[in-house]
């Protein structure tokens, strides 16, 4: 029973295009994240809610539009995709102080712009 | 500014041998610190952690780590490599409360390649 999934796994798009990334946890967590792993292997924190509730919003495009419908999903919607949005997109979810108990993340979307 | 450090882009080992993967940060006082293993395609899994108490942490397989505030370093060991520890390793630190930061900050990775 998966802990944290998402879906889906790859997406290949077309440049302009729009699409949306699902995660759902199931391990009654408060705390839901969105990170990007560039090329590099970097990873960057996106966003992250608490509760449905956006508690960090880094400098993104505004493109980027997280959505938390309840404390189980977090969606991550993006808009007019350009290249330089190919990356692995990964769910995130943590008791209420992640950075005391660490998260745990789900298989990641890889995403690939074309 | 805070930061995390992992001097080592790339490291090699034979299997059998033991391993030493470097992590430095930057902060005014004590983080919490965890070490993370990524294996090809897949998410992140979580080895390790510490945020109080004895220094020397023990994780899964097989891993440990030790704090040393001198240093302030968070060094991940195993004794004996298996060819299955090839992987991305990430350290990553959390702040303190009076950082306003709820979320971990992540090291660039350390890759390790194991050879027969």
């Amino acid at each position: 029973d998966t802990a944290v999934s998402q879906t889906p796994k790859y997406l290949v798009t077309q440049m302009g295009n729009d699409k949306s990334i699902k995660c759902e946890q199931n391990l009654g967590h408060d705390t839901m994240y969105w990170y990007k792993q560039d090329s590099k292997k970097f990873l960057k924190i996106m966003f992250s809610y608490n509760n449905k509730e956006l508690i960090i919003n880094e400098t993104v495009p505004n493109r980027f539009s997280p959505k938390s419908p309840d404390k189980a999903h977090l969606n991550l919607h993006i808009n007019s995709l350009e290249l330089g949005d190919s990356a692995v997109y990964f769910c995130a979810s943590s008791q209420e102080i992640g950075r005391r108990y660490g998260y745990t993340f789900g298989s990641g979307t890889r995403l690939t712009v074309v | 500014a805070q930061s995390v450090t992992q001097p080592d882009i790339h490291i090699t080992v034979s299997e059998g041998a033991s391993l030493e993967l470097r992590c430095n940060y930057s902060y005014g006082a004590t983080p919490y610190l965890f070490w993370y293993v990524q294996s090809p395609g897949q998410g992140l899994q979580l080895l390790l952690k510490y945020f109080s108490g004895d220094t020397l942490v023990q994780g899964i397989k097989g891993f440990e780590a030790e704090f040393k505030r001198s240093q302030s370093s968070f060094n991940l060991r195993k004794p004996s490599v298996h060819w299955s520890d090839a992987a991305e390793y990430f350290c990553a630190v959390g702040l303190g409360p009076q950082t306003g930061a709820n979320n971990l900050f992540f090291g660039t990775g350390t890759r390790l390649t194991v050879i027969p």
